[in-house]
C-alpha cells in the first residue's frame, strides 16, 4: 500500500506570502498526484492534478510541481480564501494526512 | 451541471445497520468511477474504496475493506455506502466523489457530493 506523508502538518502565514506544501509518496508513483483544498463545512475542491495541471477554474496563483517521490503545492500570494487544510493525494487511492493553513 | 446529492443525516445506535447514498446527475452515470471518502471528526481524508457503476467493479481500501459495502444502482444513477453493524467509531462524515480520468490521464475526484455525517451514540 502507497502511503503519503505531508509537511508541515499546518502554518501559520499572512495574506501576500508564499506558501509551499510537500507531499512524499513510500514509493515512486509518476505524476500520479492530486491536491484538493478543504474548507470547513464544504465539500473538498480539486486544485491541482497530475502533479502539475490545475483544475479547471482554480486560480493561478496554484501550482504543482515533482521532484522525485517529491511533490509540491505552491500558493504564490495567499488570499484570504485560501486559508484551508489542504491535501495530497496518490490519484489512485490514499490521501496525505493534509496540512493546515491558518492566519499569521 | 454535474451534481452528485448525498443522503442526509443519520444517528444510529451501535449495531445497527445502515445505508447512505449519493445520486449523480447532469453526466453519464456509468462511466465515471465514484468513490467515498471519510473524514472522522478533526481529523483527515481517508480513502475507503470506489465502484464502477457499469459493471458494478468495486475497490476497497485495506483499512475498510469488509467494514463496508459499495453498491450502485444504475438505473437510479445512485452509489450506496452501507455498514451491517455500526460502532462508535463510525461517527464521520462521509462524502462520495466523481472520479475522472483528466486530461493528464491520471484519475482525480473532480465533482463532490455536499457529505453525509453519520453519528453512532448509544
Amino acid at each position: 500500500d502507497i502511503q503519503m506523508t505531508q509537511s508541515p502538518s499546518s502554518l501559520s502565514a499572512s495574506v501576500g506570502d508564499r506558501v509551499t506544501i510537500t507531499c512524499r509518496a513510500s514509493q515512486y508513483i509518476r505524476s500520479y498526484i492530486n491536491w484538493y483544498q478543504h474548507k470547513p463545512g464544504k465539500a473538498p475542491k480539486l486544485l491541482i492534478y497530475g502533479a502539475s495541471s490545475l483544475q479547471s477554474g482554480v486560480p493561478s496563483r496554484f501550482s504543482g510541481s515533482v521532484s522525485g517521490t517529491d511533490f509540491t503545492l505552491t500558493i504564490s500570494s495567499l488570499q484570504p480564501e485560501d486559508f484551508a487544510t489542504y491535501y495530497c493525494q496518490y490519484s489512485y487511492s490514499t490521501f496525505g494526512p493534509g496540512t493546515k493553513v491558518d492566519v499569521k | 451541471e454535474v451534481q452528485l446529492v448525498q443522503s442526509g443525516a443519520e444517528v444510529k445506535k451501535p449495531g445497527e445497520s445502515l445505508k447512505i447514498s449519493c445520486k449523480g446527475s447532469g453526466y453519464s452515470f456509468t462511466t465515471y468511477w465514484i468513490g467515498w471518502v471519510r473524514q472522522m471528526p478533526g481529523k483527515g481524508l481517508e480513502w475507503m474504496g470506489i465502484i464502477y457503476p457499469g459493471d458494478s467493479d468495486t475497490r476497497y481500501s485495506p483499512s475498510f475493506q469488509g467494514q463496508v459495502t459499495i453498491s450502485a444502482d444504475k438505473s437510479i444513477s445512485t452509489a450506496y455506502l452501507q455498514w451491517s453493524s455500526l460502532k462508535a467509531s463510525d461517527t464521520a462524515m462521509y462524502y462520495c466523489a466523481r472520479q475522472s480520468e483528466m486530461a493528464t490521464i491520471t484519475p482525480a475526484f473532480d465533482f463532490w457530493g455536499q457529505g453525509t455525517l453519520v453519528t453512532v451514540s448509544s
